[in-house]
C-alpha cells in the first residue's frame, strides 16, 4: 500500500531535550516536506526537499533540522525543543515539485513542556 | 513573501444548504491545490488547477482558477454530512503556501 508513515504519533517531552520525528514514504518521491500545524494558522512548512541531500527551508525553519540521506526518509530533528513548538506535525511526500499531488503522513503529535 | 487569503475562517450549513470557500493571493500563482481535511485526520489532496479561468468538478464539488490566476474557489452544492472537515488551499512552486483552512460545520 502506498503511503507515507511518521513516528512517533504522539510525544511528549521536555524543554531541550533533542528529538527526532521520522517519515518514510514508500512511493519513490522526490520530494518530501514537513509541515506543522496550529489552530488558526493551517499549514505551515517547515522544510522540504527536492530530492536526496537536497532541503531547503520553508516558511518556518527556526529551531528545526532535516536531512535526506535517503529517497523514502525524511527526518525532522528538534535540537532543543521549546513550549512553542507544540504542535502537530505532518510529513508529505509528492512525485516531483510543481505539479504534484502531496501525500500526507497521519500526523506527530508534539507537546513539549 | 507570498501569501494566500482564504476566506472564511468558519462555516455552519444546514445539510442541504451550499457551502464556498475562498482563496487570493495579491501574486500571479503558478498553480492552486486544494485539499480536505477531516477532523482528526490528515490533510488530503481533492484537485489541481493550473490554467487561466480553469473549472474543474468533482460530483457536487466545482473548483475554479481566476482569470489573473490571483484568486480560487471551492464551491459544494447541497451539501452532506461526509463535508464537514476542513478545505485548504494551497499554491504550489517548489515550496508550498497553504490558506489558513476554512472549517466546515454542517447542521443536521
Amino acid at each position: 500500500e502506498a503511503q507515507v508513515t511518521q513516528n512517533p504519533r504522539y510525544l511528549i517531552t521536555v524543554t531541550g531535550k533533542k528529538l527526532t520525528v521520522t517519515c518514510s514514504q514508500n512511493m519513490n518521491h522526490e520530494y518530501m516536506s514537513w509541515y506543522r500545524q496550529d489552530p488558526g494558522l493551517g499549514l505551515r512548512q517547515i522544510y522540504y526537499s527536492m530530492n536526496v541531500e537536497v532541503t531547503d527551508k520553508g516558511d518556518v525553519p527556526e529551531g528545526y533540522k532535516v536531512s535526506r540521506k535517503e529517497k523514502r526518509n525524511f527526518p525532522l530533528i528538534l535540537e532543543s525543543p521549546s513550549p512553542n513548538q507544540t504542535s502537530l506535525y505532518f510529513c508529505a511526500s509528492s512525485y516531483q515539485a510543481r505539479e504534484y499531488e502531496q501525500y500526507f503522513g497521519p500526523g506527530t503529535r508534539l507537546t513539549v513542556t | 513573501g507570498q501569501q494566500v487569503m482564504q476566506i472564511p475562517q468558519y462555516q455552519h450549513v444546514q445539510e442541504g444548504e451550499d457551502f464556498t470557500t475562498y482563496c487570493n493571493s495579491s501574486t500571479t500563482l503558478s498553480n492552486i491545490q486544494w485539499y480536505k481535511q477531516r477532523p482528526g485526520g490528515h490533510p488530503v489532496f481533492l484537485i489541481q488547477l493550473v490554467k487561466s479561468g480553469e473549472v474543474k468538478k468533482q460530483k457536487r464539488l466545482t473548483f475554479q482558477f481566476g482569470e489573473a490566476k490571483k484568486n480560487s474557489s471551492l464551491h459544494i452544492t447541497a451539501t452532506q454530512t461526509t463535508d464537514v472537515g476542513t478545505y485548504f488551499c494551497a499554491s504550489r512552486d517548489d515550496k508550498i503556501i497553504f490558506g489558513k483552512g476554512t472549517r466546515l460545520h454542517i447542521l443536521p
